[in-house]
């Protein structure tokens, strides 16, 4: 039982370049999230998604895109990479109001 | 303006004796709170979850007390080990759905 996969786990990109997290679930879950961690910080929520289809902002939203078109994945793209946006990336899903299973996390960092 | 206020500065306990979180939260009135274990370049780990009508939740060596008037958390690990060493995050639902707000997480270390 694989939960929730995050690819890459690491990536160095140059600023203005672009790239695609993916997450993939196998729980058959509703709900699907991106969050950011960074030191003193801690969890931030990027966007979330309430069901194939549909997506949302959350509260650090500004220079991301997602994208759920089929229920088990949930992209989240930059299209134009800031030192701002070097960060730990976690995914997680849900179901109902149940905890949350999260990934294992993409390491980022922009030069 | 809305916080969620964990004690940043690491908790060091003897192995053995019981550990005590606190999560605190101001302009916030959450449904349900939950708590979640972080190792070192993992993601969290959901551990419990507590809902607004329930004061108190048990999971083996694990409590978690829920009070809406103080708007605290306490989360409690009994018989403390070494393995228990992680952050520990507390998180509350803000709104309709069920998306969730992190605390800054408290770092225990139990020591042999």
């Amino acid at each position: 039982n694989a939960g929730v996969t995050q690819t890459p786990k690491f990536r160095v990109l140059k600023t203005g370049q672009s790239m695609t997290l993916l997450c993939a679930q196998d729980m058959n879950h509703e709900y699907m999230y991106w969050y950011r961690q960074d030191p003193g910080m801690g969890l931030r929520l990027i966007h979330y998604s309430v069901g194939e289809g549909t997506t949302a902002k959350g509260e650090v939203p500004d220079g991301y895109n997602v994208s759920r078109l089929k229920k088990q994945n949930f992209l989240l793209g930059l299209e134009s990479a800031a030192p701002s946006q070097t960060s730990v990336y976690f995914c997680a899903s849900s179901q109902g109001y149940d905890g949350y299973t999260f990934g294992s996390g993409t390491r980022l960092t922009v030069v | 303006s809305q916080k969620i206020e964990q004690n940043s500065e690491a908790l060091n306990i003897q192995e053995g004796k019981t550990a005590t979180l606190t999560c605190n939260y101001t302009n916030y009135s959450p449904a349900y709170l939950q708590w979640y274990r972080q190792d070192p370049g993992r993601g969290p780990v959901f551990l419990l979850l507590i809902r607004e009508n329930e004061k108190e939740k048990r999971k083996e060596r694990l409590k978690v007390t829920f009070d809406t008037t103080l708007k605290q958390s306490l989360f409690h690990i009994t018989a403390s080990q070494p393995a228990d060493s992680a952050t520990y995050l507390c998180a509350l639902v803000h709104n309709a759905g069920n998306m969730l707000t992190f605390g800054g997480g408290t770092r225990l270390m139990v020591k042999p």
